[in-house]
């Protein structure tokens, strides 16, 4: 089945102490990406990935960094939580070739930083 | 840059009445146009996408949305809502240009709550 899987589902951490969340396809898909969703604010970008050792940033990345040293796996870390990081986040994969028009979301992971 | 504004943050219904759920966007290029659905503590379900060809476009669970490009307008429609329809929705939209690489911006939602 095609998916894309992400963990932890649920995290409650406190300030500074450095997380990762895991992201991984099973799709074969060059393009991967970090959001966040947050009440009033819709899904922002966070960083985006076009294949290995590529990344980029997209409209909110303050405060994460990510790697690609597999084409499957994206992960997100937080060096040094903060509370104004407490969020829903979504990992995202498609191709760049042909059908780029659709996203396959991960099921998200509900952050809180005390 | 591209933009998408939901009109509406909340709009509440009572079952079996039809519902309009708003998106506006802003865009220099040529876009698809998707609408996103978040039941309760669950993750995105897109519920239909405009690509090209007609303007009307059908999704599941019984709603379509119309592409208007005069007005730069996306609306989501369901002629009789269900309890069950009661969700958050987005619209979002990605630039028809190789380099976006499909990224998505996204609206700020549309809170939907159907009354019995």
């Amino acid at each position: 089945e095609a998916q894309v899987t992400q963990n932890p589902r649920y995290l409650i951490t406190v300030t500074g102490k450095k997380l990762t969340v895991t992201c991984s396809q099973n799709m074969n898909h060059e393009y991967m990406s970090w959001y966040r969703q947050d009440p009033g604010l819709g899904l922002r970008q966070i960083y985006y990935s076009m294949n290995v050792e590529v990344t980029d940033k997209g409209d909110v990345p303050e405060g994460y960094k990510v790697s690609r040293k597999e084409k499957r796996n994206f992960p997100l870390i937080l060096e040094s939580p903060s509370p104004n990081q407490t969020s829903l986040y979504f990992c995202a994969s498609n191709p760049v070739r042909g059908r780029t028009d659709t996203q396959y979301f991960g099921p998200g992971t509900r952050l809180t930083v005390l | 840059a591209q933009s998408v504004t939901q009109l509406d943050s909340q709009v509440p219904v009572f079952e079996e009445a039809p519902v309009e759920l708003r998106c506006n966007y802003s865009s220099s290029v040529s876009v698809y146009l998707f609408w996103y659905v978040q039941y309760p503590n669950q993750g995105l379900q897109l519920l239909l996408k405009y690509l090209s060809g007609s303007t009307l476009v059908k999704g599941i669970n019984g709603f379509e949305a119309e592409f208007n490009k005069s007005q730069t307008s996306f609306h989501l429609r369901k002629p009789s809502v269900h309890i069950s329809d009661t969700a958050e929705y987005f619209c979002a939209v990605s630039l028809q240009v190789s380099t976006s690489y499909g990224k998505l911006t996204f609206g700020q939602g549309t809170i939907l709550t159907v009354h019995p």
